[in-house]
């Protein structure tokens, strides 16, 4: 079991750019959150995803971002047009169920804005 | 919003010292998680506590819950410098997204 799997591990892109974050969850684990860490804070939840759902999506800015996890393959979070403060570390998290359950992370994609 | 705030900031002590750390919520939660950070890491699950237990052991770890006070403390006993890290709790309510603190910092000088 590979656990969280989270690509790319970098990644830089110019004012302007779209990034597109992976995020494959553990397997048997139908819900994905996706949260965003700036420097020498803690994370800020962004979006919850159940499989083709979105179930939560209050912590995600309402331009420019968006998320999908679609039947087949990884979860995306996607960026448009990005900013220089877009530049942080997000995270994928997944989980068996809701709530009852420790969430398992993946190691982040760390997005600088140059 | 059920926002964990963890207390200290940061902790610096010496190796083979116990490290405690706090962390406070406002509302009601289903359970409170406490993570641990390795510098420019991932976050690695330690122990998970439900709304209905007091205390919880994990090796070296022992977490307590008070829901009266709404608030949870973590501690690492006999600390090593391995445990260097940021420590994060994070509470988990009826919407299942966890919301955590912004961490705190332990330092363990060898």
């Amino acid at each position: 079991n590979a656990g969280v799997m989270q690509n790319p591990r970098h990644l830089v892109r110019r004012r302007g750019q779209e990034a597109r974050l992976r995020c494959s969850p553990m397997k048997g684990h139908s819900h994905v959150y996706w949260y965003r860490q700036l420097p020498e804070e803690g994370l800020k939840f962004m979006v919850y995803l159940q499989k083709e759902n979105i179930i939560d999506e209050s912590g995600m800015p309402k331009e420019r971002f968006s998320a999908e996890f679609p039947k087949e393959g990884p979860s995306i979070l996607r960026i448009q047009q990005v900013v220089r403060g877009d530049s942080a570390a997000y995270f994928c998290a997944s989980s068996f169920g809701r709530a009852a359950y420790g969430y398992t992370f993946g190691s982040g994609t760390r997005l600088t804005v140059v | 919003s059920q926002q964990g705030e963890e207390d200290p900031q940061a902790l610096s002590i010496q190796e083979g010292e116990n490290a405690t750390m706090n962390c406070s919520y406002k509302t009601s939660i289903n359970n409170l998680q406490w993570y641990r950070q390795n510098s420019g890491r991932g976050l690695v699950h330690l122990i998970l506590i439900r709304s209905n237990e007091r205390e919880k052991h994990s090796g070296r770890l022992r977490v307590t819950l008070d829901t009266s006070k709404k608030s949870s403390s973590l501690l690492i006993t006999a600390s090593r410098a391995a445990d260097t890290a940021s420590y994060f709790c994070a509470a988990t309510g009826a919407n299942s997204k966890l919301t955590f603190g912004k961490g705190i910092t332990l330092s363990v000088r060898p």
